[in-house]
């Protein structure tokens, strides 16, 4: 069965760092890896995905992540973090098998950028 | 244009009654999902619609729960005899599946969170 892990509830980490968010995944057949962001009382927004090809995929707001096969990850990462990065992020799997477009989401992590 | 729209964006309800909720995906887009959110926790997979498949009801918590939708347009999740457990955040997705290229890219809508008394 599929299935997302994101091992941390909550990262801290202060302005202009860099920002690190995990994510595992378990699928038998290639993976399709998406990062979703949700800012408070909103929806869901894409930030980025993961299909095919390069393993470095870039996406909205100067976040991007990296696939790696051999760890079953799709960490989300950020040169400099911003104070308005503050939110809650998802990581997402869906199958390769079949056209189904079903996602199975990790539980999320919240992200809180300090000044 | 358009993004996902969600009716209505808060709902209360007593106890035993039943809920409708709405979903206008974007146009064109021939996938649509329905998840549940509860207060602090991630997106739980409820229903899957492509266009004049059968849809996909794996992730129904219960047959209170029922979910329908009209060609490749509106869709309307249903919850009969809510109970409080019911009470979360219901979003709704639409997705362009082209066929033969799984794109999965997934739109939410602002979600409508429902609140049972």
């Amino acid at each position: 069965a599929q299935s997302v892990a994101q091992p941390e509830d909550q990262v801290n980490v202060a302005e202009g760092n860099p920002l690190t968010v995990k994510c595992t995944y378990s699928v038998s057949g290639n993976p399709y890896l998406f990062w979703y962001v949700q800012y408070p009382n909103r929806g869901l927004q894409f930030l980025l995905k993961y299909i095919t090809g390069d393993n470095l995929v870039k996406g909205s707001y100067g976040f991007e992540a990296e696939f790696n096969k051999s760890q079953t990850s799709f960490h989300l990462k950020k040169p400099s973090a911003l104070v308005s990065d503050s939110a809650l992020y998802f990581c997402a799997v869906g199958h390769g098998s079949g056209n189904t477009g079903k996602l199975i989401f990790g539980q999320g992590t919240t992200l809180q950028v300090k000044p | 244009g358009a993004g996902v729209s969600q009716s209505p964006s808060n709902k209360v309800t007593e106890k035993g009654k039943d809920v409708e909720l709405r979903c206008d995906p974007i146009s064109g887009h021939t996938a649509l999902y329905w998840y549940r959110q509860r207060l602090g926790q991630g997106l739980e997979f409820l229903i899957y619609f492509q266009g004049n498949s059968a849809p996909d009801k794996s992730g129904l918590p219960s047959d209170r729960f029922s979910a329908e939708r009209t060609g490749e347009s509106v869709s309307t999740l249903t919850i009969q005899r809510t109970q409080q457990e019911d009470s979360a955040v219901y979003l709704c997705a639409s997705s362009l599946i082209p066929a033969g290229s799984p794109t999965y890219e997934q739109y939410f809508g602002p979600g409508t969170r429902l609140t049972v008394t």
